[in-house]
């Protein structure tokens, strides 16, 4: 699995529109981009994932590069609820385990 | 759907005995899952591959006689914890495959384990 970059923390309002930004220059073609977030505690959550086209669903948005080297997932209104550690990870779509980096750790502020 | 239920949440158990943590996927069969550990204020790190009807997969430095996985049916892995100590006081998390193509993994809400 490509091996991603993510800042290690960041604070956003309650509210506001929340950009958690990631690197992964050396994704392969077949590698498929996704998010997971992991509130205290507990397990992490699938949030959203792509190949390439921008996608949405009902909890975010992914935004992909054109040359698919970065991404950013858009919390598009962060309540206090999406106070979490956000994990991106590139997954081939037929691979056998999934390999966690530091993650984000976001705090959304009232 | 793709539901993975995880039991105990929460066990507390003396030094020098065994816990076993369920892992089962409710609403779709999994032949692989996967079990992962997380110390305080750092990441997942993966465990072993639990493979249906077939001896797991460990990682590097994970003792397999130590962590014992079971993967019996196609809905339940079980993890054991043997003879267990203080440092193995963690919180283990199990996930499987979401069934479909390119659909990530579905996690269980973990096992906070404590050791005393």
């Amino acid at each position: 699995d490509a091996k991603t970059t993510q800042p290690t923390s960041m604070d956003c309002a309650e509210g506001r529109a929340a950009n958690l930004p990631c690197n992964h220059s050396t994704i392969s073609g077949n590698e498929y981009v996704y998010w997971y977030r992991q509130i205290h505690s507990q397990g992490p959550q699938y949030i959203i994932h792509g190949l390439k086209n921008n996608e949405t669903n009902e909890m975010a948005s992914l935004i992909i590069t054109e040359d698919r080297k970065s991404s950013t997932l858009i919390l598009p209104h962060a309540t206090l609820r999406d106070t979490a550690v956000y994990y991106c990870i590139g997954e081939k779509a037929a691979g056998n385990k999934l390999t966690f980096g530091g993650g984000t750790r976001v705090l959304v502020k009232p | 759907g793709a539901v993975v239920s995880q039991h105990p949440s929460r066990v507390i158990c003396k030094s020098g005995t065994s816990v076993k943590i369920e892992c089962r996927s409710l609403d779709f069969q999994a032949t692989t899952m996967f079990w992962y550990r997380q110390f305080p204020k750092q990441s997942l790190m993966l465990m072993a591959t639990s493979n249906e009807g077939s001896k797991a997969t460990y990682e590097q430095g994970v003792e397999k006689d130590k962590f014992l996985i079971n993967h019996a049916s196609l809905t339940l892995s079980t993890l054991t914890v043997t003879s267990a100590h203080p440092e193995d006081s963690s919180f283990y998390i199990c996930s499987a495959r979401r069934p479909g193509q390119g659909n990530g993994y579905t996690f269980g809400s973990g096992t906070r384990l404590t050791v005393v």
